[in-house]
């Protein structure tokens, strides 16, 4: 059973703090990692994308992937209250072109004004 | 550039009854594939389709099917709906089939399915 965990949370900061959402998977050939936010009643939306060992940042964002430990991160820098929401972590099954995500059940980001 | 398009957006069915979601992928795109959402399930993978052709399926029974049309369009079906089938049903698209380097999948806005 190829599994992605994360901390269910809630994780709450307070605004201007870093967030540091984590995430671990059990396939150890998964070679592509995503990091998804989810507003309440919103479909997810894509805000970060992996593919090798290190960090890749993009604005606020930072991802972070190590896939000796098999354990991929985000930190978001200067939150806001706006980055409350639920973070999903997605992983890519190996298999070729076919593919699917499978997704950890995310971690719920509150930030505090 | 139309996002991914699901309908109906709502709905409530009594058990034993079948549903039939549609997805309309966005505009070039090819591939579609199917999430069930639950609070304490999460998001899992039902199937995915590519150019007609369902490519890759998850843990859900037969109850759960889909197809796609030539025109990339999608809908799934769920037959003899359950209690448990209740969920937000998340169709998402993407230009290839595969999650290569700069390929992004983009999910709609979903079907809030109630099961009564």
């Amino acid at each position: 059973q190829k599994e992605v965990e994360q901390n269910s949370g809630p994780l709450s900061v307070p605004e201007g703090a870093i967030a540091s959402l984590n995430c671990t998977y059990s396939d150890r050939v998964s070679q592509s990692f995503f990091w998804y936010r989810q507003y309440s009643g919103k479909s997810p939306e894509l805000i970060m994308s992996i593919y090798s060992n290190g960090d890749k940042e993009d604005g606020r964002f930072t991802a972070q992937l190590n896939k000796a430990s098999q354990y991929v991160s985000l930190l978001i820098r200067d939150s806001q209250p706006s980055d409350s929401a639920t973070y999903l972590c997605a992983v890519k099954s190996s298999g070729g072109s076919n593919y699917k995500l499978t997704f950890g059940k995310g971690t719920l980001l509150t930030v505090n004004p | 550039k139309a996002g991914v398009t699901q309908t109906p957006r709502y709905l409530i069915k009594t058990r034993g009854q079948q549903v039939t979601l549609s997805c309309s992928p966005i505009s070039g795109h090819r591939s579609v594939s199917w999430y069930q959402q639950t609070p304490g399930q999460g998001l899992q993978f039902l199937f995915e389709y590519f150019s007609e052709t369902q490519r890759n399926k998850g843990n859900f029974p037969g109850r759960f099917s889909g197809r796609q049309f030539s025109n990339s369009r999608s809908e799934m079906n769920v037959s003899t709906l359950e209690l448990g089938d209740s969920a937000l049903y998340l169709c998402a698209s993407s230009f290839f089939g595969s999650l290569s380097s700069g390929n992004t999948i983009y999910f709609g806005e979903g079907s809030w399915l109630t099961v009564v």
